[in-house]
């Protein structure tokens, strides 16, 4: 399995405001991944950060709202751009890597923010 | 689209068995158990692949009804560490590494 790190743990930002969330893998992996996940509810997928092209996002989200970098194997950053309160969650990214011989996702421990 | 899990909660004593049920609207190909505790990242727990093969945790179990679309996870003689939202996650479509998870069971093992 591999370890994998977020920053900020945690924060509080203003209306209006934008937060760049960072996300490490202590290996490479081919696919990173990252999702929204609201306090006691399931995880909902926003895009697939893809190193050297840009990223898909899925239904519901756009690349203005979230950017999305993946400068290497190891790397990726999302931004919440212009938030509001009813970006409050937390933000979780994951990594595909190979567990028990198939292809499964590993979570980092996720970034939990607040919109005042 | 979102597969739902049933039951939503499930509370047991220490060394009871509990089944956590993952149903899909959609063809399953492959179904990934997680583990979420409180404030913490999910945890994967084991894989099943269509035709039932079974990769992942040692002392935890399931089955892959591909033809009712459904997968479910056998927690016997749980544990105190077994307590956490579990979640069932399914691929997007086929071929596909975008997983989309189910709506959580939480279960809370007491001493």
């Amino acid at each position: 399995s591999a370890v994998i790190s977020q920053k900020p743990s945690r924060d509080i930002c203003q209306r209006g405001t934008s937060l760049t969330i960072q996300c490490q893998v202590d290996s490479q992996v081919t696919m990173m991944f990252w999702y929204r996940q609201q306090p006691g509810q399931s995880l909902t997928l926003i895009a697939t950060a893809n190193q050297g092209s840009e990223a898909t996002y899925e239904s519901g989200f756009v690349i203005d709202k979230f950017p999305i970098s993946r400068p290497n194997l190891t790397f990726s950053t999302l931004t919440v751009s212009n938030m509001s309160p009813e970006d409050s969650s937390i933000y979780l990214c994951s990594g595909q890597m190979t567990a028990a011989g198939t292809d499964t996702q590993y979570f980092g421990p996720g970034t939990r923010l607040t919109v005042l | 689209q979102q597969p739902v899990q049933s039951p939503q909660a499930v509370i047991l004593r220490e060394g009871e068995d509990a089944v956590i049920n993952c149903s899909s609207s959609k063809a399953l190909y492959s179904v990934h158990w997680y583990r979420q505790k409180h404030g913490e990242a999910p945890v994967f727990l084991m894989i099943l692949l269509k035709g039932g093969e079974q990769k992942g945790h040692e002392k935890i179990s399931a089955s892959f009804n591909e033809k009712k679309q459904q997968s479910s996870l056998y927690l016997t003689a749980s544990q105190l560490s077994y307590s956490g939202t579990y979640f069932c996650g399914t691929e997007k479509s086929y071929n596909t590494d975008k997983l989309i998870f189910g709506t959580g069971t939480r279960l809370q093992v007491f001493p």
